[in-house]
């Protein structure tokens, strides 16, 4: 059965560097997103991404967060700048043109020290 | 706002027992509802999906049901497990919001042999 992957599993970088999260959507799969969920919260929705373009974003995806997606199977989150409040599990989804469901990849761990 | 509740917040129980799980929202009109596992430190398993115009779905010894009118879905387990171990999450796709889940905070549930 055809999955979300993401890359890596886990990440530690410093302060201020920059980071870019990888996912590997469904193949088939039209409609891309990124969510976070910091250690004991809520998982909270970052952003959705259709047809090489932004849809909507929360307020929390500020200049500091970017996504793109640079060919035709990965789909990528930047973080220009990380913070330590930036710590959190990192979930890519994506869903097929048809139906809502979302499939959901692994996560990343990405621990800002 | 949209908004999910998830109640109760944690949950210990002996093998054996019968349980529910139960999920709130503040909007009748929803897309779908969708049920989550989560082991410690893990990605988002879907255990079930029920689409807006469905009342219930069944998996193996899982069953969810969904009341629109009231905003409540509900999560039973059947004869639970040690490996039933884990944090169940509710997430909804309100109509309208159609790009993103809200999820709620979670039941951590703990079976004891």
């Amino acid at each position: 059965e055809p999955e979300v992957t993401q890359t890596p599993s886990h990440q530690v970088t410093q302060m201020g560097q920059e980071v870019i999260l990888r996912c590997v959507p469904i193949s088939n799969h039209l409609y891309f997103y990124w969510y976070r969920q910091i250690l004991g919260q809520k998982v909270e929705f970052l952003v959705s991404f259709y047809n090489n373009e932004i849809s909507e974003k929360s307020e929390i995806f500020d200049d500091q967060f970017s996504v793109e997606r640079p060919d035709g199977s990965n789909f990528t989150l930047k973080i220009r700048s990380t913070k330590l409040e930036d710590s959190a599990m990192y979930f890519c989804a994506s869903r097929p043109a048809i139906g809502y469901e979302q499939y959901f990849g692994p996560g990343t761990r990405l621990t800002v020290t | 706002k949209q908004e999910v509740t998830q109640i109760p917040a944690a949950l210990s129980v002996p093998e054996g027992e019968n349980l529910v799980l139960n999920c709130s929202f503040t909007d009748s009109a929803i897309y779908n509802l969708q049920w989550f596992r989560q082991d410690p430190g893990k990605g988002l398993t879907s255990l079930l999906l029920i689409q807006s115009s469905q009342r219930e779905q069944t998996s193996g010894r899982l069953n969810a049901s969904l009341d629109k009118s009231s905003g409540r879905s509900t999560l039973y387990i059947a004869a639970s497990q040690p490996g039933d171990s884990a944090t169940y999450l509710c997430a909804v796709l309100f109509s309208g919001g159609y790009n993103k889940l809200i999820f709620g905070a979670g039941t951590r549930l703990a079976v004891h042999p």
